[in-house]
């Protein structure tokens, strides 16, 4: 039973272009959840997805930054025109949904903004 | 805003003793209660939750304790074990489902 899938693991970017992070919940999971962790500091929520629905966004910075949840297909964490101070690990974690207590993670993205 | 603070950003405990890891939050709403686990260059990997309507949750050898009154959470691990030694955060929410606001972590040292 895999679990929550997460990729590329590391993405090296240079300023002004484009990441795209990929999350693949676990098996029966609908729900998804994007945190970020900028060094020394704890995970931040950013996004919580239903397939084809953003729940949630409040902690998703309002520029550059999108997330989508198809109802075929990955998760896409999108962040336009990186900056240096993009660069974090960035996690995704997935639940069944209401009722479910716990959130499991996947592995993260780290990505180094050059 | 911290809405939950991890205050010992370090712990070292003889293996076989307790260890004890502790969390306080701000907002009263809260009423879900989780301990992740988290090793190097891995995401976190869920250890054991509590909601409000309970004091204490037991699971092996990793113990919860709520203390709503105090806004305070504690794990404890008995006997510790080397292969304890991670970053343990914890994190609550106001309801499932949504999301958990995350304390900064405690690096915990199991010394064999």
């Amino acid at each position: 039973n895999a679990g929550v899938m997460q990729n590329p693991r590391h993405l090296v970017r240079r300023r002004g272009q484009e990441a795209r992070l990929r999350c693949s919940p676990m098996k029966g999971h609908s729900h998804v959840y994007w945190y970020r962790q900028l060094p020394e500091e704890g995970l931040k929520f950013m996004v919580y997805l239903q397939k084809e629905n953003i729940i949630d966004e409040s902690g998703m910075p309002k520029e550059r930054f999108s997330a989508e949840f198809p109802k075929e297909g990955p998760s896409i964490l999108r962040i336009q025109q990186v900056v240096r101070g993009d660069s974090a690990a960035y996690f995704c974690a997935s639940s069944r949904g209401t009722g479910e207590l716990a959130q499991y993670f996947g592995p993260g993205t780290r990505l180094l903004v050059l | 805003d911290q809405q939950v603070k991890q205050n010992s950003p370090s712990l070292s405990v003889q293996e076989g003793r307790i260890s004890i890891l502790n969390c306080d939050y701000t907002n009263s709403m809260f009423d879900y209660f989780l301990w992740y686990k988290k090793y190097p260059a891995e995401g976190p990997t869920f250890l054991i939750s509590i909601s409000s309507i309970k004091d204490k949750n037991e699971d092996g050898r990793f113990t919860v304790f709520l203390n709503k009154s105090a806004k305070h959470l504690s794990l404890h691990i008995v006997p510790s074990q080397p292969g304890d030694s991670a970053v343990y955060f914890c994190a609550a929410s106001r309801d499932t489902g949504n999301q958990f606001y995350f304390g900064t972590g405690t690096s915990l040292t199991v010394i064999p």
